[in-house]
């Protein structure tokens, strides 16, 4: 069974460009997560996405957004990209109101 | 807001002795308790977890332990191995699991 894949793996962009980062559940799987995991840093909740609707959001500011796609697969963009936002980005994903999440390898998005 | 304190940052330890690490979450509404293994360019993958309506779980030479009173619980690694070494991430999460908070991590390294 394949696992969470994410693309791209690496993502290098120039500050106040636009980020895609694309993720594709397990099969079977309802919900989407996305956490950004800075250099030395914890993981931090982005954004969760379940049925296609965004059930809730972390810390962050509007210019991170996303969406859920028919499939289930997600998209997590970034607008206006900032010095800061380069960090190591996963998804996981979780049959809806299990319990266990299974991450992606993750994007690591650099902005310079 | 939800907060996950998660303590040592760092640990050393030598081959074949115990490690612990201990994490406390700030919600009570808080029902379950994963811990994350996530070795050096690796994704984080789930190790044991651990619901509010029990105290402790082993598996083999992990376990957890919880206090819901106390709103505290720990990882207890015996007989450690350098195939250990990683960073462990605790986390606290209710309702199936979305918005899950995680801890800052720890930094694991066995000596051999």
């Amino acid at each position: 069974e394949a696992g969470v894949t994410q693309s791209p793996t690496h993502l290098i962009k120039t500050r106040g460009q636009q980020a895609t980062l694309r993720c594709s559940p397990i099969s079977g799987h309802t919900s989407v997560y996305w956490y950004q995991q800075a250099l030395g840093l914890g993981l931090q909740f982005l954004l969760w996405y379940d049925e296609g609707e965004e059930r809730n959001r972390g810390n962050f500011p509007p210019r991170f957004s996303g969406r859920q796609f028919p499939n289930y697969s997600s998209e997590l963009n970034v607008n206006a990209l900032e010095l800061e936002d380069s960090a190591l980005y996963l998804c996981a994903s979780s049959l809806e109101g299990a319990y266990e999440a299974f991450f992606g390898q993750g994007t690591r998005l650099t902005v310079v | 807001g939800e907060n996950v304190e998660q303590h040592p940052s760092t640990l050393s330890v030598q081959e074949g002795d115990s490690a612990v690490i201990k994490c406390t979450y700030s919600d009570s509404a808080s029902n379950y308790f994963p811990w994350y293994k996530q070795e050096l360019g690796k994704r984080p993958q789930l190790i044991i977890d651990i619901r509010s309506n029990v105290g402790e779980k082993k598996d083999q030479r992990i376990a957890v332990t919880l206090n819901k009173t106390a709103k505290h619980f720990s990882l207890h690694i015996t007989e450690t191995q350098p195939e250990d070494s990683a960073v462990y991430f605790c986390a606290a999460s209710w309702t199936g699991g979305f918005k899950t908070i995680f801890g800052a991590g720890t930094r694991l390294f066995v000596k051999a």
